[in-house]
């Protein structure tokens, strides 16, 4: 079982939607990295968040900690969204960065 | 802004040659990565590296090796290509600090016939 699972795999949804991307985590991770990647292979990061809450534009990222959960949610998607999402887990302990398999988010115009 | 590149964003290679992946950063940062990335197995790390001529194996050596001559520059090596090999490579680099904030190159997919 990887440290780090996320759910759904693929997603599509139209234009305007508001998306929950879902991202749980095993003990011993405690801080969470939020990156896109577009087709063609370059990753950004967009969040890295250990409590709380972040917001960038129509990006908002949180975390619980007690839960060991993270969601990444886009409001207003729009087609230029579509994207892979991937969840990263950094274990302090091992200084180890765990990956996601990531999310195929598609937005329908 | 910090800049990661490639030497390249294609590569296609024969099964045996000897294959040279190339990644440089521009922000003086100590630690630089290289990862794989296949469908349904996320990001895996190959090795990374410290400091110059410093390497520590990552999840998954066997096949490949580093080299890292200058601060900037990280050289990801397949001493003979194998199709097993064929992935999208991804080079990352980050500040001593802490390993967990990596900023990332925008890819090289490898595919070795």
């Amino acid at each position: 079982k990887n440290e780090v699972e996320q759910s759904p795999q693929n997603l599509t949804a139209q234009e305007g939607e508001f998306i929950t991307i879902n991202c749980s985590y095993s003990v011993g991770i405690s801080a969470l990295h939020w990156l896109q990647q577009h087709p063609g292979g370059g990753i950004v990061s967009l969040f890295m968040l250990s409590s709380g809450k972040k917001k960038h534009g129509r990006l908002i990222a949180t975390i619980n900690i007690q839960e060991k959960h993270s969601s990444l949610h886009i409001t207003a998607s729009h087609p230029r969204d579509s994207a892979v999402y991937i969840c990263a887990g950094f274990n302090f302990g091992n200084e180890k960065l765990t990956f996601g398999t990531g999310t195929r988010l598609t937005i329908i115009p | 802004d910090v800049k990661v590149t490639q030497s390249s964003r294609y590569l296609v290679k024969r099964t045996g040659e000897k294959v040279f992946l190339e990644c440089v950063q521009d922000m003086d940062h100590e630690n630089m990565f290289w990862y794989r990335q296949d469908p349904g197995l996320g990001l895996r790390l190959i090795y990374f590296s410290y400091d110059v001529k410093m390497k520590e194996k990552g999840d998954i050596p066997e096949g490949y090796s580093v080299s890292r001559e200058k601060k900037e520059r990280f050289s990801l090596i397949l001493e003979s290509a194998s199709t097993n090999q064929t992935s999208m490579y991804l080079c990352a680099s980050g500040s001593s600090g802490s390993l967990y904030e990596q900023y990332f190159g925008p890819g090289t997919r490898l595919t070795v016939t």
